[in-house]
């Protein structure tokens, strides 16, 4: 099956610079690529995805990259801010997000230091 | 998150008695999945759903069983707890390939077996 690797599992930057957290995934068929951000005591929340006929994806502060033949995907946060102090996890799916599920990678603990 | 509602929030329970947590949704979504979040493995799969009376296995099923009698319903349940099985347990909905914006995620369950 599918299997997601994500990096760092901490990472602590200073407010106002960049955050970037990688991910690779082993499924070549693997084609839906989303973020999630999970604070305390809730439930993981969609910030951005990504389909595979896609490079890059941009949210406001937030983008996306995919490279298909490396089988890698970052998520880019700029102009970090204290409530981006969060755990993100990337996930990758078969199937578009429906069935079989999302496979996740074990999530990265993102400290935003004032 | 509005449209899902995981219940209990809480509960504790003893190692060997029948447990079942609910998830109910009111977005009528096709499919319906059950994950635990365990520090270090991140979430996984453990059953999901493409539609009524239709479940399928996912990656830690074992010691676990679901239901979907309607739509809107998502049961799991332990039918003998362990110790193993403490854990926080999300149920997440999604339209599939055709759907915006990916998974939906309840609030959680955090489940105590002692």
């Amino acid at each position: 099956g599918e299997n997601v690797e994500q990096h760092p599992s901490t990472l602590s930057v200073q407010e106002g610079d960049s955050a970037v957290i990688k991910c690779t995934y082993s499924d070549s068929a693997s084609n839906y690529f989303p973020w999630y951000k999970q604070e305390l005591g809730k439930g993981p929340q969609l910030i951005i995805d990504i389909r595979s006929n896609v490079g890059e994806k941009k949210d406001q502060r937030i983008a996306v990259t995919l490279n298909k033949t490396a089988k890698h995907f970052s998520l880019h946060i700029t102009e970090t801010q204290p409530e981006d102090s969060a755990v993100y996890f990337c996930a990758a799916s078969k199937t578009g997000g429906g069935a079989d599920g999302l496979t996740f990678g074990k999530g990265t603990h993102l400290i935003i230091q004032p | 998150d509005a449209g899902i509602t995981q219940s209990p929030r809480h509960k504790v329970t003893e190692t060997g008695t029948p447990v079942t947590l609910r998830c109910h949704q009111t977005e009528n979504h096709r499919y319906m999945y059950w994950y635990r979040q365990d520090p270090g493995h991140g979430l996984r799969l453990i059953h999901y759903s493409y539609g009524v009376k239709d479940t399928d296995k996912g990656e830690v099923s074992d010691g676990y069983s679901v239901s979907r009698s309607k739509t809107e319903d998502f049961l799991l349940t332990l039918e003998s707890a362990t110790s193993s099985q403490t854990s926080v347990y999300f149920c997440a909905i999604s339209q599939g390939v055709r759907g915006p914006h990916g998974y939906t995620f309840g609030s959680g369950t955090r489940l105590t077996v002692v």
